[in-house]
């Protein structure tokens, strides 16, 4: 079993819809992070998290908003989905300077 | 604040010939400087990484990187590549400062490494 694991790895949904992405993780870190991928664009940090209480904006948090239910936990949400929130999504554990990532949600906003 | 550049998007190789991805750097102060991997359909992989000491780290699959201070460089190499080393090359830097960012890291925008046989 992967030890940072989100669901879904595929998502289709409308414009509008809200969408919450999932993130578990069995490696026991406190630090959390949501990223989102473009192509030419790298990865870019949208919130994160270094223990349930602790939640921070990253760079482009605007249209997305977070909850750590528990230290596994972290979930993303897409409060009104837009078009050009397109992307891959990847939820990433870190320990020290190492980070642990999963493997990914792609997620189309039609 | 802190940064890296990765100045490629894409190289090609040859396989069997050596490689070499690009990254530079801005960091007041020593900076922590990491390579992540990701092949198709999954999550980036720790390569290695250079926190202090020798100038040449060694990490998986046979990649090594230089830690070049006058040039404020971290490239990646390896002696002969081969056509499965072909994904996405990150670049990362730890985030020194000193507020509520600091301890996370910072990527580039990626590299795609094309092996042909």
């Amino acid at each position: 079993d992967a030890d940072v694991t989100q669901t879904p790895r595929n998502r289709i949904t409308k414009t509008g819809k809200r969408i919450m992405l999932e993130c578990s993780q069995t490696k026991g870190h406190d630090r959390m992070y949501w990223y989102r991928q473009d192509p030419g664009l790298g990865l870019r940090l949208i919130y994160y998290s270094f223990d349930v209480k602790d939640i921070n904006k990253g760079e482009i948090s605007d249209g997305y908003s977070v909850s750590r239910q528990a230290q596994a936990k972290f979930s993303l949400s897409l409060e009104s989905a837009i078009p050009n929130q397109t992307a891959l999504y990847f939820c990433a554990t870190q320990i020290g300077s190492q980070a642990f990532f999963g493997q990914g949600t792609r997620l189309t906003v039609v | 604040a802190q940064s890296v550049a990765q100045p490629e998007d894409q190289v090609n190789v040859a396989e069997g010939n050596p490689l070499t991805v690009k990254c530079t750097y801005s960091v007041s102060g020593n900076p922590y400087l990491f390579w992540y991997v990701q092949y198709p359909n999954r999550g980036l992989q720790f390569l290695l990484k250079y926190i202090t000491g020798d100038n040449l780290v060694k990490g998986s699959y046979g990649f090594e990187a230089e830690f070049n201070k006058s040039q404020t460089s971290f490239h990646l190499k390896k002696p002969s590549a081969l056509v499965s080393d072909s994904a996405l090359y990150f670049c990362a830097v730890r985030d020194l400062g000193y507020g509520g960012s600091q301890g996370n890291l910072i990527f580039g925008k990626g590299t795609k490494l094309s092996v042909k046989p």
